[in-house]
């Protein structure tokens, strides 16, 4: 059974850097888009950007200058990072696998990131 | 890229159907037959549970049942459950190989 298992800072200050890792447990890495998704407190889902196993990107128009999605095949991970952040960016962060088109069928737990001075 | 509007509430009783809609734009929900729904209750991450507008991931009830006219796309509970009690969201292709989320809708069964 697949399994996504998240992990990073959870508490960050304004103008630093957020760095999540993703790792893919008990299924192929190769042949998906592997995703993060944010939610604020109380509030929707943002998609934030995607990448494949070969590399190829695709990220939200509105975060793409802050946002870099990379991937370590050899350890079936995909990390997310977000510059410049603000208490804007307090939110919990998701992982998920894309299966289909706009279809995110597999999902972590999720990340609590906090930005506060 | 704005997120696509859901009412922020929907209520029925136990047995009933209920329909929540999720309206864009042509450059997303109505350009496009990629359009998905998800169920998230408190605390839990969100479940798949309809996508390409209509299909059903396996292991989802039937009674979930999604649909799309114009610039709008609705999921349809049949037969309300008090487990059915919780956030949903859609999503849809938005072109440019980017999707986006609904503001999503809080169900309640009365």
């Amino acid at each position: 059974q697949v399994q996504l298992q998240q992990w990073g800072a959870g508490l960050l200050k304004p103008s630093e850097t957020l760095s999540l890792t993703c790792a893919v447990y008990g299924g192929s890495f190769s042949g998906y888009y592997w995703n993060w998704i944010r939610q604020p407190p109380g509030k929707g889902l943002e998609w934030i950007g995607e990448i494949n196993h070969s590399g190829s990107t695709n990220y939200n128009p509105s975060l793409k200058s802050r946002v870099t999605i990379s991937l370590d095949t050899s350890k079936n991970q995909f990390s997310l990072k977000l510059t410049s952040v603000t208490a804007a960016d307090t939110a919990l962060y998701y992982c998920a696998r894309r299966v289909e088109v706009a279809a995110l069928g597999l999902w972590g737990r999720g990340t609590l990131v906090t930005v506060s001075s | 890229q704005s997120a696509l509007t859901q009412p922020a509430s929907v209520s029925g009783s136990p047995g009933q159907s209920i329909t929540i809609s999720c309206t864009g734009t042509s450059s997303d929900v109505g350009g496009h037959d990629y359009v998905s729904w998800y169920q998230q209750h408190p605390g839990k991450a969100p479940k798949l549970m309809i996508y390409d507008v209509n299909k059903w991931p396996s292991g989802v009830s039937n009674r979930f049942s999604g649909s799309k006219s114009g610039n709008t796309a609705s999921l349809t509970i049949s037969g309300l459950q008090a487990e059915d009690e919780a956030d949903y969201y859609c999503c849809s292709y938005a072109g440019g190989r980017t999707y986006v989320f609904g503001t999503g809708t809080k169900v309640t069964v009365l």
